[in-house]
């Protein structure tokens, strides 16, 4: 299935340095999403995107930043990021709201040394 | 009280027995609620959506009891393929939404 995709799918860095996490959709949905998921732990909504513009920030820390540039892609950039930072980074998309069904994509797993 | 809690489990089951558990929520505006199931270091992928009273599908069954708020999956004639997390999702408004930590099912031959 190539719904949504993502990449890359396994990333390691330093807590010094800077890397996007990309997220594409070949859905046709108007809403995408980003989902942290931490071992042992519920998914965590991190950012929401409605036709390309942010409708809900999820308290997140300002080292993780997010852009939208159109409605089948979304990216996440991360920079200075900290050793509990490490986490599958889910990608979702829908067509409307949260009130309607998401597709995931495959997620990246981050490590941060 | 968490927003959406979920029996951790594990259910560990044999094939072909039946395996159901709970979902509770606290937000009473809730309207429409998710099954999701995600498979070991997978992406979750819909199960079931409900939005009345609840929805069958095949050997999967999901019952909204708004009075108690509690939403339950049912799997009758367990496979090894259903072995999985099971994750309770609610959308809370327009751009909310929780996830439970998930039901792990155990089927074993």
């Amino acid at each position: 299935e190539t719904g949504v995709t993502q990449t890359p799918r396994h990333l390691v860095m330093g807590m010094t340095n800077k890397k996007s996490l990309k997220c594409e959709q070949h859905l046709g949905h108007n809403a995408m999403y980003w989902y942290k998921q931490s071992a042992k732990k519920p998914l965590e909504l991190m950012f929401v995107y409605s036709l390309e513009e942010r409708v809900e920030n999820n308290s997140v820390p300002s080292r993780f930043s997010p852009e939208c540039p159109n409605s089948s892609h979304l990216f996440l950039h991360l920079h200075t990021l900290q050793p509990e930072d490490s986490a599958l980074y889910l990608c979702a998309s829908s067509q409307g709201g949260p009130q309607e069904t998401q597709y995931f994509g495959p997620g990246t797993r981050l490590l941060v040394l | 009280r968490k927003e959406v809690e979920q029996d951790p489990g594990p259910f560990n089951v044999p094939e072909g027995a039946t395996v159901a558990f709970n979902c509770t929520y606290s937000n009473s505006a809730s309207q429409s609620f998710f099954w999701y199931r995600q498979d070991c270091r997978k992406e979750p992928k819909l199960l079931m959506s409900v939005y009345s009273s609840g929805n069958e599908d095949g050997r999967f069954t999901a019952q909204l009891n708004r009075a108690s708020q509690y939403i339950s999956l049912l799997i009758r004639d367990s496979k090894l393929s259903d072995s999985a997390t099971y994750l309770c999702v609610v959308p809370r408004n327009d751009y909310k939404l929780s996830f439970g930590a998930g039901t792990t099912v155990t089927v074993r031959a």
